[in-house]
């Protein structure tokens, strides 16, 4: 049974910074690309970031490129969302999600409970 | 980037009767050599994550009810609840995966009348 747990969220001042950290169980985490997506409070869904399942090929979503990096460790089974410069406009809930194929298919069949992030001064 | 609109944003529909969805791409998510339109359904309910439904448009995921089909080909897409019980309250959100970045229809809301 996939397990996915989300951590690391909070408040955070404008300007900031915060890592996210995904961990995960109940499948072979090193076979699978993970993403990121996140939901802005009464929003809907917004994808965030992708990493390949041995980390060689990482795409972030124009709105957090440059501010935000995806990173895995295999070893430890855990996903991670480095954010930078974060902005009122990033509040939301960030979920972690399994990528549905091993090729990369960019759907997503397992998500976390969500971590909760607030930018806020 | 493909948009992709959902309609109704809302519907109540007796319990026992059919829901219907829709979902439209601002182009084709169908891959011709492998005949697969890249189109993903999900479920939310309040204060949960989205949950996987239906994949390539009308696969159903595993342990998911047989009350649930998507059809559809192309730009339009259709997700069907045949009789819609009263678990099925949530908010359903179609998405694309055929070219990058993946997005998602603004959701519809779907209530008990």
């Amino acid at each position: 049974q996939v397990h996915l747990v989300e951590s690391g969220g909070g408040v955070v001042q404008p300007g900031r910074s915060l890592r996210l950290s995904c961990t995960a169980s109940g499948f072979i985490f090193s076979s699978y690309a993970m993403h990121w997506v996140r939901q802005a409070p009464g929003k809907g869904l917004e994808w965030v970031a992708v990493l390949a399942h041995d980390g060689t090929n990482k795409y972030h979503a124009d709105s957090v490129k440059g501010r935000f990096t995806i990173s895995r460790d295999n070893s430890k089974n855990t996903l991670y969302l480095q954010m930078d410069s974060l902005r009122p406009d990033d509040t939301a809930v960030y979920y972690c999600a399994k990528d549905g194929e091993r090729y990369r298919a960019d759907y997503f069949d397992s998500w976390g409970q969500g971590t909760l992030v607030i930018v806020s001064s | 980037d493909i948009v992709m609109t959902q309609s109704p944003d809302s519907l109540a529909v007796s319990l026992g009767e059919r829901a219907t969805i829709n979902c439209k791409s601002s182009q084709s998510v169908l891959y011709s050599a492998k005949n697969k339109n890249y189109l993903a359904w999900y479920q939310q309910k309040p204060g949960q994550p989205p949950k996987l439904l239906i994949y390539w448009a009308s696969n159903r995921e595993s342990g998911v009810p047989d009350r649930f089909s998507g059809s559809g080909s192309g730009t339009d897409f259709t997700l069907t609840i045949s009789s819609l019980q009263a678990e099925d309250v949530a908010v359903y959100y179609c998405q694309q995966c055929y070219s990058s970045p993946p997005t998602f229809g603004g959701g519809t809301k779907v209530e008990i009348k």
